[in-house]
């Protein structure tokens, strides 16, 4: 069984780049959610979607970030422009509702230089 | 709003010992789920045990076990038996319902 598939693992780019992550959640869950961390700040909820309908972005930090859900099977982060302050491993999540566990991905490390 | 408490920044344990980690949480909901979660140095991010609110029992798994005490809002991990494979950061983190919120984590180091 596949888990939480996410790409690429590891991105580095320059400040004002374009940088885009995707995610493929397990097969069959209705939730998922993307979460940054860093050492300042831990963990921390982005967005999350819910049959792939965006419920709560409150964690999203500024308009330079926007997440899309196209479909029960994918699911992108973009950061446009990239800033150097952006720089983290981002997680993506997915869960079954009824189940309430949520299990994540290999994450992103995204370097801003 | 809720919020989850881990107040060892760092811990060690030799192995083949038990250790326990404590996280406090708050919140004024009566139903709600928590887990404990480990973060090794590959940085997966790993559910070890999960406590529903309603249910008295403490969860356990293998050589993992939690005490949770409600009213006290109180969720420890304990690891019997430690491993070298033990050696993460360990999240607890409360859900109600749709959100995790996690606690800051505490580092375990396993000697040998």
């Amino acid at each position: 069984d596949a888990g939480v598939i996410q790409s690429p693992r590891h991105e580095v780019t320059e400040m004002g780049q374009e940088v885009t992550l995707r995610c493929k959640p397990i097969s069959g869950h209705n939730s998922l959610f993307w979460y940054r961390q860093t050492m300042m700040r831990g963990l921390e909820l982005l967005i999350y979607f819910n049959n792939n309908v965006p419920i709560d972005d409150s964690g999203m930090p500024e308009d330079r970030f926007s997440a899309k859900m196209p479909n029960a099977s994918f699911s992108t982060l973009k950061i446009q422009p990239s800033e150097p302050r952006d720089s983290a491993v981002y997680f993506c999540a997915s869960r079954l509702d009824r189940v309430h566990e949520q299990y994540f991905g290999p994450g992103t490390r995204l370097t801003v230089t | 709003a809720q919020t989850v408490t881990q107040s060892q920044p760092e811990m060690s344990v030799q192995e083949a010992e038990t250790v326990t980690l404590s996280c406090t949480y708050d919140t004024s909901e009566s139903n709600y789920y928590l887990f404990w979660y480990k973060q090794p140095p590959s940085r997966q991010m790993i559910l070890v045990i999960r406590q529903e609110a309603y249910k008295q029992q403490n969860a356990t798994e293998n050589r993992f076990s939690v005490n949770f005490q409600k009213a006290a809002k109180s969720f420890s991990l304990k690891i019997s038996d430690s491993q070298l494979g033990d050696t993460a950061m360990y999240f607890c983190a409360f859900d109600n319902t749709d959100k995790l919120i996690f606690g800051t984590g505490t580092r375990l180091q396993v000697f040998p």
